[in-house]
């Protein structure tokens, strides 16, 4: 069964510095990875994806991670943090191996607190 | 675009009751998935809906069931409420159900069970 692990529950950072939020996940089909961000009292905002391709995406906002399928690890990065930064990142997974379509499976949520 | 509309947005019930929660997807969206999240279990999948009908469920028990209507608006529903059932309920919105689909979430029902 697929399964996503958050590594680290909360990560306090500086504002301007570097931040990686650690995201690896179990599946022995090919996957589909997304991180999504949500910010308090609201839902999920997707803020990128990997599904083929160039193994580093982008966002619009500065972060970006990595796909790296022999250490099947999503890690998520930005170089210089802001305080609106400031939310809960979860890692997200769904495969074709069992025509899940629609399933996402996530993590548990890592709470990035940027302070000034 | 309008987003993904939840109805409503805060409800408190007591044990036993049952409850329906509502979700509007985007506009030419077909598929509407549901979650359960909770600060001990996080994100946990309930089901998705195509077409009306469901293609996809998680491990919930049957007092958890849900619809979808022919303008892709859908329902769910929880029986006999226990307080476990507290949680925040999120719906999400994909054109089809394309594992690579991104899926756009609502704000969420906030359930509250006395």
């Amino acid at each position: 069964a697929q399964s996503v692990t958050q590594l680290d529950s909360q990560v306090p950072v500086f504002e301007e510095a570097p931040v990686e939020l650690r995201c690896n996940y179990s599946s022995s089909v090919s996957v589909y990875l997304f991180w999504y961000v949500q910010y308090p009292n609201q839902g999920l905002q997707l803020l990128l994806k990997y599904l083929s391709g160039s193994t580093l995406v982008k966002s619009i906002n500065g972060f970006e991670a990595e796909f790296n399928k022999s250490q099947t690890s999503f890690h998520l990065r930005k170089p210089s943090v802001h305080i609106s930064d400031t939310a809960e990142y979860f890692c997200a997974v769904s495969d074709d191996g069992s025509n899940q379509g629609g399933k996402l499976i996530f993590g548990q949520g890592t709470e990035l607190s940027v302070k000034p | 675009k309008a987003g993904v509309t939840q109805t409503p947005r805060y409800l408190i019930k007591t044990r036993g009751q049952q409850v329906t929660l509502s979700c509007s997807p985007i506009s030419g969206h077909r598929s509407v998935s549901w979650y359960q999240q909770t600060p001990g279990q996080g994100l946990q999948f309930l089901f998705e809906y195509f077409s009306e009908t469901q293609r996809n469920k998680g491990n919930f028990p049957g007092r958890f069931s849900g619809r979808q209507f022919s303008n892709s608006r859908s329902e769910m529903n929880v029986s006999t409420l226990e307080l476990g059932d507290s949680a925040l309920y999120l719906c999400a919105s994909s054109y089809g159900r394309v594992l690579q689909e991104t899926q756009y979430f609502g704000p969420g029902t906030r359930l509250l069970v006395l």
